[in-house]
């Protein structure tokens, strides 16, 4: 595709309800980035991917949050028993994994937990 | 750890006047700097990058920004500011020994008033 894309672009959900994020990246790019933003904060960094395998999941708040990109290409974000604070709009990036190669963001999933 | 610090949460500045966004950030090894845009309701859109080599890069939208090693900055800048220029401003650094997580400021909103 042309960029990034996420789906769906508005969630809301109840507290303690399972969620799945999903992230096309552009094609042929190696590496996918999981970002959260809270309002008025910058993007803070969950997870990322080179290929199939997560080579940084430092980002992870705690272990309701899991995700995975098992072909390499889509990544879908996992949040296991939501909670209100996890309300927040979610972004995904892919670049072509090279250092100094800038990442291109999706338009973000708000995700609302009542 | 990297960090990037963007001191001011909002700048104001006149139709035609020229405008400095600021960004100073912390890496121990070499930094790839990069700024990027985010409109209401829209994705982060990458404005430039600095890699190596001149120190002032140019951008899109006439965006440019200098990158000083000594003072360990990388400020954002527009010699004539536009109306549409107003909008939410995010500087992030990679360091080049740490992998490829990119860390973001917390953004700066740039008013431009007619």
């Amino acid at each position: 595709g042309a960029g990034v894309s996420q789906t769906p672009s508005n969630k809301v959900t109840e507290k303690g309800k399972y969620v799945e994020l999903r992230c096309d990246p552009i094609s042929g790019h190696t590496a996918l980035y999981w970002y959260r933003q809270s309002l008025g904060q910058g993007p803070e960094f969950l997870i990322y991917f080179q290929g199939t395998g997560a080579a940084d999941d430092s980002g992870l708040p705690n272990d309701r949050f899991f995700a995975v990109r098992p072909e390499g290409s889509v990544s879908t974000l996992k949040i296991q028993r939501t909670e209100r604070g996890d309300s927040a709009v979610y972004l995904c990036a892919s670049s072509h994994g090279q250092g100094t190669t800038e990442a291109f963001f999706g338009q973000g999933t708000r995700l609302t937990v009542v | 750890a990297q960090s990037v610090a963007q001191p001011e949460d909002q700048v104001n500045v006149a139709e035609g006047n020229p405008l400095t966004v600021k960004c100073t950030y912390s890496v121990s090894g070499n930094p790839y700097l990069f700024w990027y845009v985010q409109y209401p309701n829209r994705g982060l859109q990458f404005l430039l990058k600095y890699i190596t080599g001149d120190n002032l890069v140019k951008g899109s939208y006439g965006f440019e920004a200098e990158f000083n090693k000594s003072q360990t900055s990388f400020h954002l800048k527009k010699p004539s500011a536009l109306v549409s220029d107003s909008a939410l401003y995010f500087c992030a650094v990679r360091d080049n020994n740490a992998g490829n997580m990119l860390t973001f400021g917390g953004g700066t909103r740039l008013m431009v008033k007619p």
